[in-house]
């Protein structure tokens, strides 16, 4: 176990709906990424946040948004749901400028 | 085109063989090379993680190996256990990308009796 909780575990939406999934980092750790990772493909990187601000971002429309709490929880939030947005969507957490991530358990969505 | 790239795309082993997972990738300069092991609908679980100044890391029966010239890392795994059924993905740390992580799409591995 890597401290990092995800929620919720599952969850199914139509599409043109919204969604917000939860991330709580690792004790300690300041960042948190988002990763979307499509069925049989590696992880994608959505977004990086640190201290409550946006800290990089990888090639999503803004649609997909998010936000850092100052607990450094976090959510990503995801509007008009498309079919392709069905995906294990995963948070890791980390300290700022430390070498390793830690993965949480994901949250599996899939949009009808 | 994939900035990190795997091969085999899968494999299938009997239980105490061994076997050698390759990782080519092209994404330069970067920090470190990782790998992941994932089971199924799990996240990811770090088996190592090597600088580009490194050239192999052991984490028990799991031994990576980084060639930073040809840009090729390999992982070797002794003496397979059932449980060494997984993805095993190459990841890589951009350099200055605020550790940005760029994955491959992975080795499924099966180990059978």
């Amino acid at each position: 176990e890597t401290g990092v909780t995800q929620s919720p575990t599952h969850l199914i939406k139509t599409r043109g709906q919204q969604v917000t999934l939860r991330c709580s980092s690792q004790s300690g750790h300041n960042t948190v990424s988002w990763y979307q990772q499509a069925l049989g493909q590696g992880p994608q990187f959505i977004f990086q946040y640190y201290r409550e601000e946006e800290n990089g971002r990888g090639n999503f429309p803004p649609r997909f948004s998010g936000l850092q709490f100052p607990n450094y929880s976090s959510e990503l939030n995801v509007n008009a749901l498309e079919l392709d947005d069905s995906a294990l969507y995963l948070c890791a957490s980390s300290r700022r400028g430390g070498q390793e991530q830690y993965f949480g358990p994901g949250t599996r969505l899939t949009v009808t | 085109k994939n900035q990190v790239e795997q091969s085999p795309q899968s494999l299938i082993i009997l239980e105490g063989k061994n076997c050698t997972l390759q990782c080519n990738y092209t994404v330069s300069p970067f920090s470190n090379l990782r790998w992941y092991k994932q089971d199924t609908g799990r996240g990811p679980v770090s088996l190592t993680i090597m600088t580009f100044s490194e050239n192999t890391k052991s984490n028990g029966r799991y031994t990576a190996t980084l060639d930073a010239d040809t840009k090729q890392s390999s992982l070797h795994i002794t003496a397979s256990q059932l449980s060494d059924s997984a993805s095993y993905i190459c990841v890589v740390n951009v350099t200055g990308g605020g550790n940005k992580l760029t994955f491959g799409t992975g080795t499924q591995l099966k180990v059978e009796l």
